[in-house]
């Protein structure tokens, strides 16, 4: 069975911090791994996803994560946070030919000026 | 433009009156799903389909209904709404999940309220 589990419930850094977004993840089988981003009042966009090529992966604005089997991780980073980047970020992960995607919990990331 | 079309997004609507929340993708996609977003909770899936006429149910089925009789549109029906079917609801589709790694995409949601 696949699982997923966020860390963090809520995440605040100040603009041009880094970010660090920790995740955790459960898994018979390869996966592959995913991080969505949710703005207020919109839909789930994908960040970066890792299908068992490079261990490091780079996404969308400035956006990246590093697999690591032996930890079973996949912690989202950025090396400097913008305003724009206030959203709640989900970790997921997939099994091929399963029929469901499974979500961690969620991570509310603030931003403060 | 690749888009999965959801509506309506926003609805408030009584306990008891049937109501339907219809999803259309224009990718040509074979594999279509209907999750459900509570706080704290991530996303659940309700029901997901594999291709036309082909249709199973996910983690939360119970309250509601799919059908699939086109490729591009998988409508979710709540025959008779209740309360704790509150809800943001996402309609997502892919290429086939038989490839773990196929991108799935999301409509912008639609947020349902049962008084």
């Amino acid at each position: 069975a696949q699982s997923v589990t966020q860390l963090d419930s809520h995440v605040s850094v100040s603009e041009g911090t880094p970010v660090l977004l920790r995740c955790n993840y459960s898994s018979s089988y390869s996966p592959s791994l995913f991080w969505y981003v949710q703005h207020p009042n919109k839909g789930l966009q994908l960040l970066l996803k890792y299908t068992s090529a490079a261990t490091l992966v780079k996404g969308i604005n400035g956006f990246e994560a590093e697999f690591k089997k032996s930890e079973t991780s996949f912690h989202l980073t950025k090396p400097s946070a913008h305003m724009s980047d206030a959203a709640e970020y989900f970790c997921v992960v997939s099994e091929a030919g399963r029929r469901a995607l499974t979500f961690g919990s969620g991570t509310r990331l603030q931003v403060q000026p | 433009e690749a888009q999965v079309t959801q509506n309506p997004r926003y609805l408030i609507t009584v306990t008891g009156k049937k109501l339907t929340v219809t999803c259309s993708q224009n990718m040509n996609h074979e594999y279509m799903s209907w999750y459900r977003q509570d706080p704290g909770l991530g996303l659940r899936q309700i029901y997901y389909s594999m291709n036309v006429e082909v249709t199973d149910k996910g983690d939360v089925p119970e309250g509601y209904k799919v059908s699939r009789k086109e490729k591009r549109n998988f409508p979710l029906i709540l025959e008779s709404p209740s309360p704790n079917q509150t809800s943001l609801y996402f309609c997502a589709s892919s290429s086939t999940p038989r490839s773990s790694g196929n991108t799935i995409y999301f409509g912008e949601g639609s947020w349902l309220t049962v008084v």
